[in-house]
């Protein structure tokens, strides 16, 4: 199974800033990496695919990059709906896995 | 506007079997390029994959649950569900049922959106 770490496991910014999630693979995975949102209480949102497609919909403030092993996500301008935890999943083999996470508090 | 929503009982038994079924509304299980997925999360924790099945009755399964997991769908009623056999504690989670997109044209996306809102089942005599 490819393993994903993401870290750090829990960061605190404020509003306005930038902000950045990594998620690295335990094996290549080219650009199959997806990235989710969720807030407590509340189910995961896809935010970005194939590592750097915008999903419909989601605000152009969230970009994510990277290929191989390495991945990033970054909130450009961090908004007080962005508090949640984030979590990053491969998509390049069976069993499809996800990250730890990465919860975004406040300062 | 697709909607997902999870269904079934909140408390199993140690060693029975867990049952959900996900009914989904705004859209069609069946003629669609779409899987359809279960995935689950224990409480403080993260999200671990179950399986996945498309209309025509194609499963695959995380090789890590595969022995007790099954997935089927029925179209008629717009309706997929799981039953997770032998459960123990650790099977106590949020399960999540959600579309599964597995590519987008020739490219493998393999990505859940939408998904349903979730529902808590504990194991625990």
């Amino acid at each position: 199974d490819i393993q994903m770490t993401q870290s750090p496991s829990s960061l605190s910014a404020s509003v306005g800033d930038r902000v950045t999630i990594a998620c690295r693979a335990s094996q290549s995975i080219t650009s199959y990496l997806n990235w989710y949102q969720q807030k407590p209480g509340k189910a995961p949102k896809l935010l970005i695919y194939s590592a750097s497609s915008l999903q419909r919909g989601v605000p152009s403030t969230f970009s994510g990059s990277g290929s191989g092993t390495d991945f990033t996500l970054t909130i450009t301008s961090l908004q007080p709906e962005d508090f949640a935890t984030y979590y990053c999943q491969q998509s390049y083999s069976t069993p499809l896995t996800f990250g730890g996470g990465t919860k975004v508090e406040i300062k | 506007q697709l909607q997902l929503q999870e269904s079934g009982p909140g408390l199993v038994k140690p060693s029975e079997t867990l049952s959900l079924t996900c009914s989904v509304s705004g859209g069609s299980i069946s003629r669609s390029t779409y899987y359809w997925g279960w995935i689950r999360q224990p409480p403080g924790k993260g999200l671990e994959w179950i399986g996945s099945i498309y209309d025509s009755g194609s499963t695959y399964y995380n090789p890590f649950l595969k022995s007790r997991v099954t997935i089927s769908v029925d179209t008629s009623k717009n309706q997929f569900s799981l039953n997770l056999s032998s459960v123990t504690a650790a099977d106590t989670a949020v399960y999540y049922c959600a579309r599964h997109l597995l590519a987008a044209g020739t490219q493998v996306v393999n990505w859940f959106d939408p998904w349903g809102q979730g529902t808590l089942v504990t194991v625990s005599s």
